[in-house]
């Protein structure tokens, strides 16, 4: 079983709203990361987040992890037609897997202008 | 290369033939990894290279699939035989070494098995 799970699976909004994604996982993780992946084809690495850390900022971007709950959120602030795209969050768990991802099934994102 | 290339972007196979992605790495990076990704689904895990210890291999589905990498460079994944359930779109990505896990990932080849 994947030990990223993505909620919503799809999420459409307007241009200049939110978007948030969630993720659960199942076991202890070193850290979590999201990627953006557009048109079926290579991911975009967006953000890392380490498991001794509770949120962290780029952009219009805000990612909040909650380790007590297996949980972590993406947040896009006032979206943009170009944010249209599927996001995936992946662990690494660490140890002698370290570096070693394991990705979710994604949410597909549509912001429409 | 600035970024990660992989070879074809596109390959279409008859059932049964075998077939061989390329996957080039981004310079320096001691780390290298094969997802799978079938439509409208998540990435699978294939195999992951790491510097010059033995592969992780536990995600190849069957062992009509293999992968090698030549030292901290380029890298093959060969299907053998292949069947209509291979087709999907495979990606290549590779990481730094020291510490960082973020992986950098090419654009994929789409396999179609008729």
């Amino acid at each position: 079983s994947q030990q990223g799970e993505e909620d919503p699976q799809a999420l459409s909004i307007q241009e200049g709203e939110n978007a948030t994604m969630n993720c659960s996982y199942k076991t202890s993780i070193n850290n979590l990361q999201w990627y953006r992946q557009n048109s079926g084809r290579g991911l975009v690495h967006l953000i890392l987040i380490r498991s001794n850390e509770r949120e962290k900022h780029s952009g219009r971007l805000r990612v909040t992890l909650d380790t007590s709950k297996k949980s972590s959120s993406l947040l896009i602030t006032a979206s943009r037609a170009a944010d249209t795209a599927s996001y995936f969050c992946a662990t690494d768990v660490g140890g002698t897997s370290y570096g070693k991802l394991t990705f979710g099934q994604g949410t597909i994102l549509t912001v429409h202008p | 290369g600035a970024g990660v290339s992989q070879s074809p972007s596109n390959k279409v196979t008859e059932k049964g033939k075998d077939v061989e992605l390329r996957c080039d790495p981004i310079s320096g990076h001691t780390a290298l990894y094969w997802y799978r990704q079938r439509l409208g689904q998540g990435l699978e895990f294939l195999i992951y290279f790491q510097g010059n210890s033995a592969p992780d291999k536990s995600g190849l589905p069957s062992d009509r699939f293999s992968a090698e990498r030549t030292g901290e460079s380029v890298s093959t994944l060969t299907i053998q035989r292949t069947q209509q359930e291979d087709s999907a779109v495979y990606l290549c990505a590779s990481s730094l070494p020291g510490g960082r896990s973020e992986q950098f990932f090419g654009p994929g080849t789409r396999l179609t098995v008729l």
